[in-house]
């Protein structure tokens, strides 16, 4: 299995406050991405990061933040949480464009 | 709009049939990949795509990227009831390091 772990695997969250997710690798993969699945909408991209330092928007990037200041950490930032961001995030890296992207375990969200 | 819209969402079948699943877009790729997730875990690769017209077969899964590069089946032979999951289709566009991914189709198969 690749070595991709996710913190925390669950986390339930007061309305306004910040969080943080963590994904670490241990595959020194070059490529790494937050997706978000929420029923009947498959996967949905938030941030991804093609290096140290170097990120960019996904599809549904509003209210997150994300940093990755050494290859093996990738982390996404609620600022402040809402309801809406209630979901399963996964984690996810590959070493090169077009091969496999291996995902992390998980992280179930709840804002209350 | 997704970039991939995978048809049908949703899909209910007995043991023995034969199913198609299918992604569309309007984008063209330099690969796509087919993934499987089962509940609680991370999706899984099954097969990529990489070249227009080609056809890759995975026991009774048979994959097929289109000719323009644009969408990709996948067929199930014979189903069983351990094909049951979800099925994701992802794709490279051209340019760019983004991996997006359709809504995907839920898969169940009853004895």
């Amino acid at each position: 299995d690749a070595g991709i772990t996710q913190s925390p695997r669950h986390k339930v969250t007061e309305t306004g406050t910040p969080v943080t997710l963590r994904c670490h690798q241990t595959e020194n993969h070059r490529y790494m991405y937050w997706y978000r699945q929420d029923p009947g909408h498959g996967l949905r991209l938030i941030h991804y990061s093609y290096g140290v330092k170097d990120t960019d928007k996904g599809e549904v990037s509003d209210g997150y933040s994300v940093s990755r200041s050494k290859t093996e950490d990738f982390l996404l930032t609620l600022e402040s949480a809402t309801s809406s961001q209630t979901s399963v995030y996964f984690c996810a890296i590959r070493g090169a464009l077009n091969t496999e992207a291996f995902f992390g375990q998980g992280t179930r969200l709840t804002v209350v | 709009t997704q970039l991939l819209e995978q048809s049908p969402q949703f899909l209910s079948i007995q043991e023995g049939e034969n199913l198609t699943v299918y992604c569309n877009s309007s984008s063209v790729f330099s690969s796509l990949q087919w993934y499987r997730q089962e509940p609680g875990e991370g999706p899984v690769l099954l097969v990529t795509v990489v070249t227009g017209g080609e056809v890759k077969k995975l026991k009774r899964l048979t994959f097929q990227f289109g000719d323009a590069r644009k969408d990709s089946s996948l067929h199930i032979t014979a189903a069983q009831p351990g094909d049951t999951g979800l099925y994701l289709c992802a794709g490279d566009l051209k340019s760019g390091y983004a991996l997006n991914f359709g809504k995907g189709t839920s898969l169940l198969v009853t004895p």
